[in-house]
């Protein structure tokens, strides 16, 4: 157990729905960080929060979002999915927000049919 | 922004043999590169990573090189047995003000042959 945990673990859903994914972050770690990973696809960046606030965003389209909040928990909203959208979706922390290592969350494997 | 290319995409090994993956990076100024293990399903882990003011980092049959001048650092896996077969990323990273996105290489998917 990384300390990191994601809720659900599976989510299956159709076409054009919105899903809501959460994630609480390591104890004492104020940053979070949202991945997606597609099938035979690397770790592509969505966003960054630290201690509620955004900080960094990446390729994350415009019908996502996310917000963090006072309790340091992280919710990643998905919406108008498309089949596309498939994929792993990682949440990870670290303490700071500094550029060291991330402790990853387990995931949540998102499939839209 | 930064660029990573990992290479190869798939390694074969036979077990006690070493294995070598290489990264490449475009921005000068990222300073922090980690390595990921990810086995099929679960999440990335942390297997080692390295700061620009060192060279060589070692944790027992690991280890991790980094060539600042060529931007180029490497994964080193020496006595490899079956249970490091999985898929290993690399990453690469520089501090900011405004935020810390750390960029990822496609992932290398090692096979270590009993």
């Amino acid at each position: 157990d990384s300390g990191v945990t994601q809720t659900p673990k599976h989510l299956i859903t159709a076409t054009g729905q919105r899903v809501t994914l959460r994630c609480s972050p390591r104890s004492g770690d104020l940053s979070v960080y949202w991945y997606q990973q597609s099938l035979d696809q690397g770790l592509q960046f969505l966003i960054q929060y630290y201690n509620g606030e955004e900080r960094a965003k990446g390729n994350i389209l415009e019908r996502f979002s996310a917000q963090q909040f006072p309790d340091l928990h992280s919710e990643l909203n998905l919406s108008s999915l498309e089949l596309g959208d498939s994929a792993l979706y990682f949440c990870a922390s670290n303490p700071t927000g500094e550029n060291y290592g991330y402790t990853f969350g387990s995931g949540t494997r998102l499939t839209v049919v | 922004g930064e660029n990573v290319e990992q290479h190869p995409s798939t390694l074969s090994v036979q077990e006690g043999d070493s294995a070598v993956i290489k990264c490449t990076y475009s921005d000068s100024a990222s300073n922090y590169f980690p390595w990921y293990k990810q086995e099929l399903g679960k999440r990335p882990q942390l297997i080692i990573d390295i700061r620009s003011n060192v060279g060589e980092k070692k944790d027992q049959r690991i280890a991790v090189t980094l060539n600042k001048t060529a931007k180029h650092f490497s994964l080193h896996i020496t006595e490899t047995q079956p249970e490091d077969s999985a898929v290993y990323f690399c990453a690469a990273s520089r501090r900011r003000d405004t935020g810390n996105q750390f960029y990822f290489g496609t992932g290398t998917s090692l096979t270590v042959i009993p």
